[in-house]
């Protein structure tokens, strides 16, 4: 089975700090992505990475920074925290050649 | 636009009986995928089903089928004899492609399935 852990499940910081969001995958797998998700506006990508050092910005982008060193861990960064990212957010990670998405708890942050 | 709607924020339905839960989109990609996620209370996104674009038959896993209808543009999800474990919400997604080249997923707003006794 895969597995997909994400460092915290709740998170509150205080605006202005540096965030970081931590996910790590034990399947080898190429791709990882980072969302999160508000009530009423599902989920929606920040960035995925498609390989070590490799990374795309996704549909939400601004005000995150992302870091892939070793495959299995991708690093969601809110470089200072503002209250508008309060949010639930969800890292994922898929094989190459294959389509499904494997997600992990999730992280629910809030900032004060 | 590369959308994906569903229009039911909640549905209700009996222990053992059917449920249909709706989603359409819009692509102009003549390659996609369309996938079907359950989210129970814990967070954690749980893949059913998925059918691509090119598939004739409708996909199904177990109690899950994913009624396409292309011309309609509708991916609905069918869940036959509904279980209390059912209780979640369900999120519908499309594979498209990307600016860049590189495939992404577009999810609806969700579904709240609620299953009673």
């Amino acid at each position: 089975d895969v597995k997909v852990t994400q460092s915290s499940r709740y998170l509150v910081k205080r605006t202005g700090e540096k965030v970081f969001l931590e996910c790590v995958q034990d399947m080898d797998h190429e791709n990882m992505f980072w969302y999160r998700q508000d009530p009423g506006l599902g989920l929606r990508l920040i960035y995925f990475s498609y390989d070590v050092k490799m990374k795309e910005k996704g549909d939400i982008p601004e005000g995150y920074s992302v870091s892939r060193e070793k495959k299995e861990r991708f690093s969601l960064i809110l470089e200072s925290a503002s209250t508008n990212q309060t949010s639930m957010y969800l890292c994922a990670t898929k094989s190459r050649g294959v389509y499904e998405q494997y997600f992990g708890p999730g992280t629910r942050l809030t900032v004060t | 636009a590369q959308k994906i709607t569903q229009t039911q924020p909640g549905m209700f339905v009996q222990e053992k009986e059917a449920v249909t839960l709706d989603c359409t989109y819009d692509t102009s990609d003549q390659s996609y995928g369309l996938f079907w996620y359950k989210q129970p209370s814990s967070g954690e996104m749980i893949f059913l089903i998925y059918q691509g674009s090119y598939d004739e038959q409708n996909a199904t896993e177990g109690r899950y089928s994913l009624n396409f209808q292309k011309a309609r543009k509708s991916a609905n999800l069918v869940i036959s004899a509904s279980q209390l474990g059912d209780s979640a919400m369900y999120f519908c997604a499309m594979r498209v492609q990307g600016n860049t080249g590189f495939q992404k997923l577009v999810f609806g707003t969700g579904t709240r399935l609620l299953v009673s006794p």
